[in-house]
């Protein structure tokens, strides 16, 4: 693993089923971050963690948890799938606590949910 | 409210240079970040300004004016991978992120 992995790539859900996005980072960075992106609006942040074992809510949590056990893992979860939840979903790590540094993203995991 | 405006998309011919505008208006500032993303792929990070004037990085430079909360990426000696959409980000006071909706850009031959 180098960076920031995100599993899966895609999936296709059906509204009301659970599902749950992950997220691994090797570069020891304290602070992680989920975000959603749709077409026409910015990033959107969902939830975040400033270090293991505490986790804050972003922008738009309503309808997603995380969880943060340990340094390297930050899974999202979807506990019964929307339409609206479909998006593309990016997790990002960083080295800063007051997001003065650069953040790096995953590759992104993009969900539809039927 | 805060809000981030850039342009929603730009045209610009192979070899030349573009300047791609952000204005921002946010609950205190604390910085203020560009980042490329190609389609389908992750935003990468460009700069990050936070004091005022401009940063040269190579063919990108990026320029911050506080008093007008003003930002613009230069993109100089443009070449076709440089199509992708630019992301502009602004810190506020509480160093809480706030994203533009993007600006993509369209490179031709």
């Amino acid at each position: 693993i180098a960076g920031i992995t995100q599993a899966p790539t895609s999936q296709i859900l059906a509204a009301g089923r659970r599902m749950t996005l992950r997220c691994t980072q090797d570069m020891r960075h304290n602070a992680m971050y989920w975000y959603r992106q749709d077409l026409g609006l910015g990033l959107r942040l969902i939830h975040y963690s400033n270090t293991a074992g505490t986790t804050g809510k972003g922008e738009v949590p309503d309808g997603y948890s995380v969880s943060r056990a340990n340094t390297d893992d930050f899974p999202l979860t979807l506990a019964s799938a929307v339409p609206s939840q479909t998006s593309v979903y990016f997790c990002a790590s960083s080295d800063s606590l007051t997001n003065t540094g650069e953040l790096f993203f995953g590759e992104g995991s993009r969900l539809t949910v039927l | 409210g805060q809000n981030i405006d850039q342009p929603t998309e730009m045209t610009a011919t192979e070899g030349a240079i573009v300047q791609i505008n952000c204005t921002y208006q946010t609950s205190g500032f604390n910085g203020l970040f560009w980042y490329q993303q190609h389609a389908g792929e992750a935003p990468t990070f460009l700069s990050y300004n936070v004091l005022d004037g401009l940063e040269e990085k190579g063919r990108f430079s990026s320029f911050l004016s506080r008093s007008k909360g003003y930002s613009y990426l230069l993109l100089k000696e443009l070449q076709m991978k440089d199509s992708a959409s630019y992301l502009c980000a602004a810190l506020d006071s509480n160093y809480q992120l706030i994203w533009g909706a993007g600006t993509k850009l369209i490179i031709k031959p």
